[in-house]
């Protein structure tokens, strides 16, 4: 069962453009999402997180959205830049309760920004 | 400042084995995560380990168990490898345990034969 979904397995745009990656989540106790840069032979770098009492987080050229009735949510880079190509997880998590610490990954989005 | 160290980088492993693997904390980290990572897919969630315990698990096996150290280093083992088990393992530590703000190793590739 898969609880975070990323539709999209690449994205390619246009240096300068902007590029949105999206998630969707089934289960509801999600309540603290994080995106995720992943480099070839690197481990996942933290980006930027949003917890379910916002609907928008920003951080530089990085805002995530979040639409907690259609338990959606998106990354969007602006503007886009070569360096930023790499693969993109969205990451989800019930921040109290007994599971805490366990995050749980969708399945990646290679987002490719050409020159 | 070191990040998350993890050894080895890469290994090969024959059906049946068994097999350790170590990651060293990032500095002023207490807890430790596993994740495993297979070919095309996200990272799944193994289990979680502070104050030398076990304090999260995902749905794997009892064949993957884990340590927590006193300097926080923990290791990750495998018994009765299978071919599945081929896959990125990842170790991750944070600050504490309700931290989120993983720092992730680079991993260690198994390949089983």
């Amino acid at each position: 069962d898969q609880q975070v979904k990323q539709n999209s397995p690449s994205l390619s745009v246009q240096e300068g453009r902007i590029s949105i990656l999206n998630c969707d989540y089934t289960n509801s106790m999600f309540d603290y999402f994080l995106w995720y840069k992943k480099y070839p032979a690197e481990g996942p770098t933290f980006l930027i997180s949003i917890s379910s009492i916002k609907d928008k987080n920003e951080d530089g050229r990085f805002t995530v959205f979040l639409n907690k009735s259609a338990k959606h949510l998106s990354l969007h880079i602006v503007p886009s830049q070569p360096g930023d190509s790499a693969v993109y997880f969205c990451a989800a998590t019930i921040a109290g309760g007994t599971s805490y610490g366990k995050l749980t990954f969708g399945q990646g989005t290679i987002l490719t920004v050409h020159p | 400042d070191a990040g998350v160290t993890q050894s080895p980088t890469h290994l090969i492993k024959t059906r049946g084995q068994q097999v350790t693997l170590r990651c060293s904390p990032k500095s002023g980290h207490d807890t430790v995560s596993w994740y495993q990572q297979a070919l095309g897919q996200g990272p799944q969630f193994i289990f979680q380990y502070y104050e030398e315990e076990e304090r999260q698990r995902g749905n794997f096996p009892d064949r993957f168990s884990g340590h927590q150290f006193p300097n926080y280093s923990s290791e990750l083992n495998v018994n009765a490898l299978l071919l599945g088990d081929s896959a990125l393992y990842l170790c991750a530590s944070s600050l504490n345990l309700r931290n989120y703000g993983y720092t992730f190793g680079s991993g260690t590739r198994l390949t089983v034969v």
